[in-house]
């Protein structure tokens, strides 16, 4: 079964930082690029960065651009999304997803608030 | 970026009743790269329909997707009580992969 689970959100003050984290299983994570996408509360969908299957390309939303970093580890399945100078525009469910379409996680919590 | 927009904002309907969502684009979607989606509060989105059409593993015969080009179409043929979420479509065939904005789909 197919499964991408999120961590690491929580509440951080403003121009604060975050590091979320995607475990991915099930399937072979190694072929598969990556998106982040987040959702504030009560909004829409909003796609936020994606890396390839071998991080050679690598695109963020004008959004986050300068301030979010995406990485991943094909050795340990792992996703990544390093988010700094945070802002209360920031505040979004973060959701993993695989490829382009198709399995999205549960989502993690982020919250930027004084 | 492709803008899309999705019409209705809101449907209102009743169980049993068929429901057609659309879902414009500002530009053609490469090769049919449309995809449908449905939330409930709460929970994260749930595929229904990639490729425009194709409809996603283990989702009901009722969800049907159509169209081309800038215009496409979501159709419940039957509406269930469970069916009442909101639905949101996405073009992933030109980067940045964008989403409209989303129809809320209400009992009546």
């Amino acid at each position: 079964e197919v499964q991408v689970v999120e961590s690491g959100g929580g509440l951080v003050k403003p121009g604060g930082s975050l590091r979320l984290s995607c475990a991915a299983s099930g399937f072979t994570f190694s072929i598969y690029s990556m998106n982040w996408v987040r959702q504030a509360p009560g909004k829409g969908l909003e796609w936020v960065s994606s890396i390839s299957s071998s991080s050679t390309y690598i695109y963020y939303a004008d959004s986050v651009k300068g301030r979010f970093t995406i990485s991943r580890d094909n050795a340990k399945n792992s996703l990544y999304l390093q988010m700094n100078s945070l802002r209360a525009e920031d505040t979004a469910v973060y959701y993993c997803v695989r490829g382009n379409v198709g399995d999205w996680g549960q989502g993690t919590l982020v919250t930027v608030s004084s | 970026e492709i803008v899309l927009t999705q019409s209705p904002g809101t449907l209102s309907l009743s169980p049993g009743e068929r429901a057609t969502l659309s879902c414009r684009a500002g530009q053609s979607v490469s090769s049919s790269y449309l995809a449908w989606y449905q939330q409930k509060r709460g929970q994260a989105p749930r595929l229904l329909i990639y490729g425009a059409s194709s409809r996603a593993t283990g989702i009901p015969d009722r969800f049907s997707g159509s169209g081309s080009g800038t215009d496409f179409t979501l159709t419940i043929s039957r509406l269930e009580p469970e069916d009442f979420a909101v639905y949101y479509c996405q073009q992933y065939g030109s980067s940045p992969i964008t989403f409209g904005q989303g129809t809320r789909l209400e009992i009546k």
